[in-house]
């Protein structure tokens, strides 16, 4: 499989409660991204990582979220606590150094109840 | 702050031209794209054009940018019902950058 995998497709979970995502980017590519998108709206950025460093945050990722690319390749984000707003579809994308085009995985969609 | 917008929907008949529209605000985009979405799957890059660019055509795609006017559309020719989706206009100042999206347009193609 040569495109971008994330896991689980699908997570309902309770609020208050943490949960974890993984990403597996194309292999290779050493730029990883992670972007939430809500019902009617386009994606939003969330982080990004160059192999296992993160160099941006946005306001958007409070202490609630964090992410990890410990060995420059699968990415984890987490989110501890969870509140309904959390909802949404969390999309990883990758891309390889220098290229123009990211590729974009089918995400995880976050129902919190 | 970056800002990108487009209207939300666009009905169109089948084998007619479709035109998507976009603006943005930030006038350090350097790269500006075109990202299409269908139901449960991810995005899909169709096409791209640099800043220094006025027209970018690719197959069935047509991609003109007004700098001056920061505005950018995507002509789609002999739309298709397989064309229907949503799709999104989205800015970066380099490739590394984070992609700044638009809110979506739906574009639905009836027969």
């Amino acid at each position: 499989d040569t495109g971008v995998s994330q896991d689980p497709r699908h997570k309902i979970t309770k609020r208050g409660q943490n949960v974890t995502f993984r990403c597996d980017p194309i292999s290779e590519h050493n730029r990883l991204y992670w972007y939430r998108q809500t019902l009617g709206q386009g994606p939003e950025f969330l982080t990004y990582f160059q192999n296992e460093a993160q160099l941006e945050k946005s306001r958007l990722l409070s202490d609630r979220f964090s992410a990890e690319r410990p060995k420059g390749s699968f990415s984890t984000l987490e989110i501890q606590r969870t509140e309904q707003g959390d909802s949404a579809m969390y999309l990883c994308a990758s891309i390889r150094g220098g290229n123009t085009e990211a590729f974009f995985g089918q995400g995880t969609r976050l129902t919190v109840v | 702050g970056e800002d990108v917008e487009q209207s939300l929907f666009l009905s169109v008949r089948e084998g007619d031209s479709s035109v998507i529209n976009c603006t943005y605000t930030d006038s350090s985009s350097t790269y500006l794209y075109w990202y299409k979405q269908e139901p449960g799957a991810g995005l899909q890059l169709l096409t791209y054009i640099f800043s220094n660019m006025d027209m970018k055509q690719d197959q069935r795609l047509t991609v003109l940018l007004n700098k001056k006017d920061k505005h950018l559309s995507l002509r789609i020719a002999d739309t298709q019902t397989g064309d229907s989706a949503i799709y999104f206009c989205a800015e970066s100042i380099d490739t590394a950058s984070k992609l700044t999206f638009g809110t979506g347009t739906r574009l639905q193609v009836t027969l």
